[in-house]
């Protein structure tokens, strides 16, 4: 199957400091990538889908000057989280559309990024 | 009500049982469904689609039923490997757009 990695697959970090997480498809061209986000013994919580070369669309209730996706290539989309606080602390996973012009694309899943915010 | 909602359990069943979990959704214009199941600490892996014509793999058996919205995921001879959480996702509208999760139902299978 398609890979996804993302980096760094675990970050500690002061609050008040942005963090950078990186997702990469890396044997296949994504147009579109997901953003998720999960809290322990929650669900994944979709933040926000990335095209690539266009403004990100963000959901309901997330700040879209605090969680700064580009998407600038098509096997490239990066989220910052700017002046991270503690309850920021969560595990970031990506997704990756790999569009196989079926009506059931696949999504494949990075590892994820643990991010804790001291 | 949720977009996507779940038993979140947990499930405690001796190897050799079969389980059944169930998922409703409640958006009726969500095309494309999915199981994928996670381990602890770990990403979500695709385990199956699940068609409404039902679909099998091995001992994973899918179902959707559109009319009542919801979907399902039996595994038969459950083995001790089986214990994760698994997690039901349906695409909000067309295919091919984010999925939407459950908040995943937690197996655990004992010797």
């Amino acid at each position: 199957g398609a890979v996804v990695s993302q980096h760094p697959s675990r970050v500690i970090c002061k609050s008040g400091t942005s963090v950078k997480i990186e997702c990469r498809s890396l044997d296949f061209q994504a147009t579109t990538m997901f953003w998720y986000r999960q809290f322990p013994k929650q669900s994944l919580m979709l933040m926000a889908t990335s095209n690539e070369g266009s403004k990100a669309t963000y959901e309901q209730g997330v700040e879209k000057d605090k969680f700064l996706i580009n998407h600038a290539s098509l096997t490239l989309s990066t989220l910052t989280v700017t002046s991270a606080h503690p309850e920021d602390s969560s595990f970031y996973i990506c997704s990756a559309r790999a569009f196989t012009g079926g009506s059931t694309d696949t999504q494949y899943f990075g590892p994820g990024t643990r991010l804790t915010v001291l | 009500r949720k977009e996507v909602e779940q038993d979140p359990g947990p499930f405690n069943v001796p190897e050799g049982a079969t389980v059944a979990f169930n998922c409703t959704y409640s958006n009726s214009a969500s095309q494309s469904f999915f199981w994928y199941r996670q381990d602890c600490r770990k990403e979500p892996k695709l385990l199956m689609s699940v068609y409404s014509s039902g679909n099998e793999d091995g001992r994973f058996t899918a179902q959707l039923n559109r009319a009542s919205q919801y979907i399902s995921l039996l595994i038969r001879d459950s083995k001790l490997s089986d214990s994760a959480t698994y997690l039901c996702a349906v695409t909000r509208n067309q295919a091919g757009t984010a999925l939407i999760f459950g908040k995943g139902t937690t197996l655990s299978v004992s010797s």
